[in-house]
Protein backbone atom coordinates (compact mmCIF):
# COMPACT_ATOMS: atom_id res chain seq x y z
CA UNK A 1 0.00 0.00 0.00
CA UNK A 2 0.72 3.83 -0.34
CA UNK A 3 0.74 4.36 3.30
CA UNK A 4 2.23 4.17 6.57
CA UNK A 5 3.19 0.79 7.70
CA UNK A 6 3.53 -0.32 11.52
CA UNK A 7 3.98 -4.31 12.20
CA UNK A 8 3.40 -5.76 14.32
CA UNK A 9 -0.12 -4.36 15.25
CA UNK A 10 -0.01 -6.26 18.60
CA UNK A 11 2.61 -6.80 21.07
CA UNK A 12 2.01 -8.41 24.01
CA UNK A 13 5.26 -8.93 26.41
CA UNK A 14 6.25 -9.81 29.92
CA UNK A 15 7.78 -6.72 32.23
CA UNK A 16 11.13 -6.34 31.84
CA UNK A 17 11.48 -7.65 28.17
CA UNK A 18 13.01 -5.62 25.48
CA UNK A 19 10.63 -4.83 22.16
CA UNK A 20 10.99 -3.48 18.88
CA UNK A 21 8.52 -1.74 17.13
CA UNK A 22 8.81 -1.31 13.23
CA UNK A 23 7.88 1.93 10.79
CA UNK A 24 7.70 1.75 7.25
CA UNK A 25 7.21 5.23 6.05
CA UNK A 26 5.74 6.23 2.92
CA UNK A 27 8.19 5.92 0.08
CA UNK A 28 10.13 9.65 -0.33
CA UNK A 29 9.42 11.22 2.54
CA UNK A 30 11.76 13.04 4.46
CA UNK A 31 10.50 13.68 7.91
CA UNK A 32 9.29 10.52 10.51
CA UNK A 33 7.94 11.22 14.05
CA UNK A 34 6.78 8.39 16.67
CA UNK A 35 4.26 9.36 19.25
CA UNK A 36 2.72 7.31 22.39
CA UNK A 37 -1.03 7.16 22.74
CA UNK A 38 -2.52 6.07 26.08
CA UNK A 39 -6.04 5.07 26.45
CA UNK A 40 -8.38 7.92 26.52
CA UNK A 41 -5.60 10.53 25.40
CA UNK A 42 -3.96 12.24 22.57
CA UNK A 43 -0.96 11.07 20.80
CA UNK A 44 2.23 12.66 23.03
CA UNK A 45 5.46 13.34 20.74
CA UNK A 46 8.45 11.02 21.41
CA UNK A 47 11.35 11.10 18.60
CA UNK A 48 11.51 13.08 15.11
CA UNK A 49 13.89 11.89 12.18
CA UNK A 50 14.57 14.08 9.48
CA UNK A 51 16.17 11.24 6.77
CA UNK A 52 19.05 9.19 8.56
CA UNK A 53 19.35 12.32 11.38
CA UNK A 54 17.39 12.27 14.90
CA UNK A 55 16.79 15.82 15.28
CA UNK A 56 14.78 16.15 17.81
CA UNK A 57 14.46 12.86 20.97
CA UNK A 58 12.89 15.33 23.69
CA UNK A 59 9.58 13.58 23.84
CA UNK A 60 11.16 9.84 24.67
CA UNK A 61 10.28 9.41 28.23
CA UNK A 62 13.81 8.00 29.56
CA UNK A 63 17.02 5.95 28.49
CA UNK A 64 15.18 2.57 27.97
CA UNK A 65 13.51 4.03 24.71
CA UNK A 66 15.29 4.34 21.45
CA UNK A 67 14.72 4.47 18.28
CA UNK A 68 16.75 4.79 14.64
CA UNK A 69 16.54 5.17 10.87
CA UNK A 70 19.97 3.83 9.92
CA UNK A 71 19.39 4.33 6.52
CA UNK A 72 16.66 7.67 6.47
CA UNK A 73 13.62 4.72 5.29
CA UNK A 74 12.34 2.47 8.02
CA UNK A 75 12.00 3.25 11.91
CA UNK A 76 12.60 1.19 14.60
CA UNK A 77 11.64 2.04 18.20
CA UNK A 78 12.93 -0.06 20.61
CA UNK A 79 12.36 -0.03 24.35
CA UNK A 80 14.59 -2.13 26.45
CA UNK A 81 13.25 -3.78 29.98
CA UNK A 82 9.81 -2.70 29.62
CA UNK A 83 7.58 -1.31 32.33
CA UNK A 84 3.73 -1.64 32.61
CA UNK A 85 3.44 2.19 32.22
CA UNK A 86 4.92 1.53 29.04
CA UNK A 87 1.95 -0.51 27.91
CA UNK A 88 0.13 2.13 25.10
CA UNK A 89 -0.37 2.29 21.21
CA UNK A 90 2.82 3.48 19.40
CA UNK A 91 1.96 5.31 16.73
CA UNK A 92 3.95 6.77 13.28
CA UNK A 93 3.97 9.22 11.08
CA UNK A 94 5.91 11.07 7.93
CA UNK A 95 5.80 13.76 5.57
CA UNK A 96 7.02 14.98 3.02
CA UNK A 97 10.09 17.03 2.82
CA UNK A 98 11.15 19.02 5.80
CA UNK A 99 8.79 19.13 8.22
CA UNK A 100 7.01 22.75 8.72
CA UNK A 101 4.31 22.97 11.11
CA UNK A 102 1.51 23.69 8.26
CA UNK A 103 2.93 20.10 6.32
CA UNK A 104 0.07 17.51 7.13
CA UNK A 105 1.39 14.04 8.67
CA UNK A 106 0.50 10.92 7.50
CA UNK A 107 -0.22 8.18 10.42
CA UNK A 108 -0.14 4.51 10.51
CA UNK A 109 -2.51 2.01 12.72
CA UNK A 110 -0.26 2.05 15.17
CA UNK A 111 1.33 -0.61 17.48
CA UNK A 112 -1.01 -1.94 20.53
CA UNK A 113 1.51 -2.70 23.73
CA UNK A 114 0.77 -4.22 26.26
CA UNK A 115 3.09 -5.11 29.11
CA UNK A 116 1.88 -7.92 31.64
CA UNK B 1 5.72 22.76 26.87
CA UNK B 2 2.38 23.69 25.06
CA UNK B 3 -0.62 22.42 26.45
CA UNK B 4 -4.28 22.30 23.98
CA UNK B 5 -7.38 21.53 26.53
CA UNK B 6 -10.34 19.92 24.35
CA UNK B 7 -13.89 20.67 24.91
CA UNK B 8 -16.11 18.70 25.45
CA UNK B 9 -14.37 15.15 26.29
CA UNK B 10 -17.64 13.64 25.40
CA UNK B 11 -20.36 14.37 23.09
CA UNK B 12 -23.23 12.37 21.85
CA UNK B 13 -25.71 13.63 19.84
CA UNK B 14 -29.24 12.78 17.48
CA UNK B 15 -28.38 12.60 13.95
CA UNK B 16 -29.00 16.00 12.28
CA UNK B 17 -27.81 18.43 15.05
CA UNK B 18 -25.36 20.43 15.23
CA UNK B 19 -22.29 20.86 17.48
CA UNK B 20 -18.68 22.46 18.02
CA UNK B 21 -15.73 21.58 19.63
CA UNK B 22 -13.06 24.09 21.13
CA UNK B 23 -9.48 23.88 21.66
CA UNK B 24 -7.82 26.19 23.57
CA UNK B 25 -4.24 26.76 24.96
CA UNK B 26 -2.59 30.10 26.58
CA UNK B 27 0.09 29.33 23.87
CA UNK B 28 0.67 30.70 20.32
CA UNK B 29 1.16 28.14 17.48
CA UNK B 30 2.30 28.36 14.53
CA UNK B 31 -0.54 26.14 12.80
CA UNK B 32 -3.65 23.94 14.14
CA UNK B 33 -4.37 20.44 12.49
CA UNK B 34 -7.48 18.88 13.17
CA UNK B 35 -7.44 14.78 12.63
CA UNK B 36 -9.81 12.39 13.33
CA UNK B 37 -8.88 8.86 14.81
CA UNK B 38 -11.20 5.64 14.42
CA UNK B 39 -10.96 2.96 16.98
CA UNK B 40 -7.88 0.75 15.82
CA UNK B 41 -7.27 3.45 12.94
CA UNK B 42 -4.22 6.06 12.76
CA UNK B 43 -5.22 9.56 13.00
CA UNK B 44 -6.46 11.41 9.68
CA UNK B 45 -5.88 15.18 8.82
CA UNK B 46 -8.92 17.15 7.92
CA UNK B 47 -7.62 20.37 7.99
CA UNK B 48 -4.38 22.72 8.76
CA UNK B 49 -5.26 26.47 9.49
CA UNK B 50 -2.13 28.83 9.85
CA UNK B 51 -3.43 32.37 9.59
CA UNK B 52 -5.17 34.16 13.01
CA UNK B 53 -9.06 34.23 11.93
CA UNK B 54 -8.20 31.94 9.30
CA UNK B 55 -12.01 29.74 8.47
CA UNK B 56 -12.29 26.80 6.29
CA UNK B 57 -14.90 24.75 5.31
CA UNK B 58 -14.49 20.88 4.58
CA UNK B 59 -18.68 20.10 3.32
CA UNK B 60 -20.36 20.15 6.87
CA UNK B 61 -17.03 20.76 9.05
CA UNK B 62 -16.26 24.20 9.53
CA UNK B 63 -12.54 25.16 11.55
CA UNK B 64 -11.47 28.45 12.83
CA UNK B 65 -7.94 29.53 14.09
CA UNK B 66 -8.39 32.14 16.64
CA UNK B 67 -6.90 35.68 15.80
CA UNK B 68 -4.54 35.07 18.18
CA UNK B 69 -3.71 31.96 17.47
CA UNK B 70 -4.49 30.07 21.10
CA UNK B 71 -7.50 28.46 19.93
CA UNK B 72 -9.35 26.67 17.59
CA UNK B 73 -13.21 25.30 16.77
CA UNK B 74 -14.50 22.89 15.01
CA UNK B 75 -17.90 23.37 13.89
CA UNK B 76 -20.59 20.21 12.20
CA UNK B 77 -23.68 21.37 10.50
CA UNK B 78 -26.43 18.50 10.81
CA UNK B 79 -24.41 15.37 12.01
CA UNK B 80 -24.61 11.95 10.74
CA UNK B 81 -23.63 8.81 11.84
CA UNK B 82 -20.63 8.51 9.85
CA UNK B 83 -19.33 11.71 11.68
CA UNK B 84 -18.59 9.48 14.64
CA UNK B 85 -14.88 9.44 15.92
CA UNK B 86 -12.14 11.13 18.20
CA UNK B 87 -11.48 14.24 17.04
CA UNK B 88 -8.19 15.23 17.87
CA UNK B 89 -6.83 19.11 17.37
CA UNK B 90 -2.65 19.31 17.11
CA UNK B 91 -0.74 22.36 17.33
CA UNK B 92 2.42 22.69 15.74
CA UNK B 93 5.42 24.35 18.27
CA UNK B 94 7.38 26.22 15.82
CA UNK B 95 7.24 26.78 11.56
CA UNK B 96 10.25 24.22 11.82
CA UNK B 97 10.51 20.90 12.54
CA UNK B 98 6.94 20.49 13.38
CA UNK B 99 6.49 18.42 17.15
CA UNK B 100 2.86 17.99 17.23
CA UNK B 101 1.55 19.07 20.67
CA UNK B 102 -1.92 17.41 20.61
CA UNK B 103 -5.39 17.77 23.28
CA UNK B 104 -6.50 14.76 24.72
CA UNK B 105 -9.36 14.40 22.04
CA UNK B 106 -13.49 14.61 21.98
CA UNK B 107 -14.97 11.66 21.42
CA UNK B 108 -18.42 12.31 19.53
CA UNK B 109 -21.23 9.65 19.31
CA UNK B 110 -23.93 10.60 16.22
CA UNK B 111 -27.21 8.52 16.98
CA UNK B 112 -29.10 7.52 14.30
Amino acid sequence: GAGVSQSPRYKVAKRGQDVALRCDPISGHVSLFWYQQALGQGPEFLTYFQNEAQLDKSGLPSDRFFAERPEGSVSTLKIQRTQQEDSAVYLCASSSLVAYSNQPQHFGDGTRLSIL
Amino acid sequence: TQLLEQSPQFLSIQEGENLTVYCNSSSVFSSLQWYRQEPGEGPVLLVTVVTGGEVKKLKRLTFQFGDARKDSSLHITAAQPGDTGLYLCAGGEKEYGNKLVFGAGTILRVKS
